[in-house]
């Protein structure tokens, strides 16, 4: 149980176009997904929170014009990349929280953004 | 400000052996503690886990300690297998309300047969 799937696994994107990246609980409900961001051979950076039906809360230093987040059920939350440019490219990885379990995060398996 | 580390970015352990991978963190409000374990192009998965009222935490293989005193997590692998070759971060929940994570820099652990 509580598996956290995303899609696309990758994408090859040109500057200046948009990407959006899926993350979906497929069994249970998420009271709370997060997304971070990963460059090679570094940690894991928080990027927001999202939770459902409002509005994602940033962290500081992440554009929320160029990373808009939409979480519009208790299953899914998208992360749509705007206007993206070489230095977004980046693994991006979603997670979930179940409701009546806020401490545990399922994570999903990433997804791999290269913008050319 | 918070921040989690760790001491070692690579280990290298023979198959078999026991391996131990340490972390440092710095916000001593954080009342919970994770191990993730992350292969190549994947997401991370759970290890284990610790509240901040325990200071040992014992699994499958697995065994996490907790210092509170000088702020010091640490994985216990017993007898490693080749499958256990990956980067494992430790991470803090630093912000109760939230249920936000701050993650380690991560140690790199290869299993040599």
């Amino acid at each position: 149980g509580a598996v956290v799937s995303q899609h696309p696994s990758w994408v090859i994107c040109k500057s200046g176009t948009s990407v959006k990246i899926e993350c979906r609980s497929l069994d249970f409900q998420a009271t709370t997904m997060f997304w971070y961001r990963q460059f090679p051979k570094q940690s894991l950076m928080l990027m927001a929170t999202s939770n459902e039906g409002s509005k994602a809360t940033y962290e500081q230093g992440v554009e929320k014009d160029k990373f808009l987040i939409n979480h519009a059920s208790l299953t899914l939350s998208t992360l749509t990349v705007t206007s993206a440019h070489p230095e977004d490219s980046s693994f991006y990885i979603c997670s979930a929280t179940q409701t009546g379990n806020l401490y545990e995060q399922y994570f999903g398996p990433g997804t791999r953004l290269t913008v050319t | 400000g918070e921040s989690v580390g760790l001491h070692l970015p690579t280990l290298s352990v023979q198959e078999g052996d026991n391996s131990i991978i340490n972390c440092a963190y710095s916000n001593s409000a954080s009342d919970y503690f994770i191990w993730y374990k992350q292969e190549s192009g994947k997401g991370p998965q759970f290890i284990i886990d610790i509240r901040s009222n325990m200071d040992k935490r014992q699994g499958q293989r697995v065994t996490v300690l907790l210092n509170k005193t000088v702020k010091h997590l640490s994985l216990q692998i017993a007898a490693t297998q080749p499958g256990d070759s990956a980067v494992y971060f430790c991470a803090e929940n630093y912000d109760q309300g939230a249920q936000k994570l701050v993650f380690g820099q991560g140690t790199r652990l290869t299993i040599n047969p």
